[in-house]
């Protein structure tokens, strides 16, 4: 199975700062990784597929970048409604698998 | 407007069979795949399978024999079936619509206790 490792565990921003969160995979799954964002008490929500594009609907502070095995999500500018936590995903191979997540939060 | 909404018996005893339904409106099971999630205190969110717009399944080999996916397009219904559970199968169960390999919309999720 693809082992995907998030990192930080935790990140602690103030709001409008301006953050990145990585996501390793180990092995090369091309750009076949998501990002979803899960609020407390709320189902995941996808915000950049394909490890760059845009979803409709999501602010345009959210990118993505990467190819192979390192891929990063970037928040340009932190907003208070951000504060959640991150998930990587990847569909280039069964089983897909998720990272464990990266706790966004409030310093 | 799409929409999905989950139903389960929030209370399993360990060994018994766990049976969930997702009713989606809004767009059809016979143009989607249908994915089933979970997650778990001690796993957090693992892929569990998923239907395809025709009809077929495919399986995280986790969950060995244990699961099937099955559906009623008639009633706009998906369902997951998982046996012999155990406490570790505690958690909230997924169910997702799969948009070219992404799940761009998500059921509220069910919560199951496997607990005697």
């Amino acid at each position: 199975d693809i082992m995907l490792t998030q990192s930080p565990a935790t990140l602690s921003v103030t709001p409008g700062e301006s953050i990145s969160l990585s996501c390793r995979a180990s092995q090369s799954i091309s750009t076949n990784l998501h990002w979803y964002q899960q609020k407390p008490n709320e189902s995941p929500r996808v915000l950049i597929k394909y490890a760059s594009q845009t979803i409709s609907g999501i602010p345009s502070r959210f990118s993505g970048s990467g190819s192979g095995t390192d891929f990063t999500l970037n928040i340009n500018g932190v907003e208070p409604e951000d504060f959640s936590v991150y998930y990587c995903q990847q569909t280039n191979n069964w089983p897909y698998t998720f990272g464990a997540g990266t706790k966004l939060e409030l310093k | 407007q799409v929409h999905l909404k989950e139903t389960g018996p929030g209370l399993v005893q360990p060994t018994q069979t766990l049976s969930i339904t997702c009713t989606v409106s809004g767009f059809s099971l016979t143009s989607y795949y249908m994915q089933w999630v979970r997650q778990t205190p001690g796993k957090g969110l693992e892929w569990m399978g998923f239907i395809r717009s025709g009809g077929s399944t495919e399986y995280n080999s986790e969950f060995k024999s244990r699961l099937s996916i099955s559906r009623d397009t008639s009633k706009n219904q998906v369902f997951l079936k998982m046996n012999s559970l155990k406490t570790e199968d505690t958690g909230v169960y997924y169910c997702a619509r799969d948009n070219n390999y992404v799940m761009d919309a998500w059921g509220q999720g069910a919560s199951v206790t496997v607990s005697s």
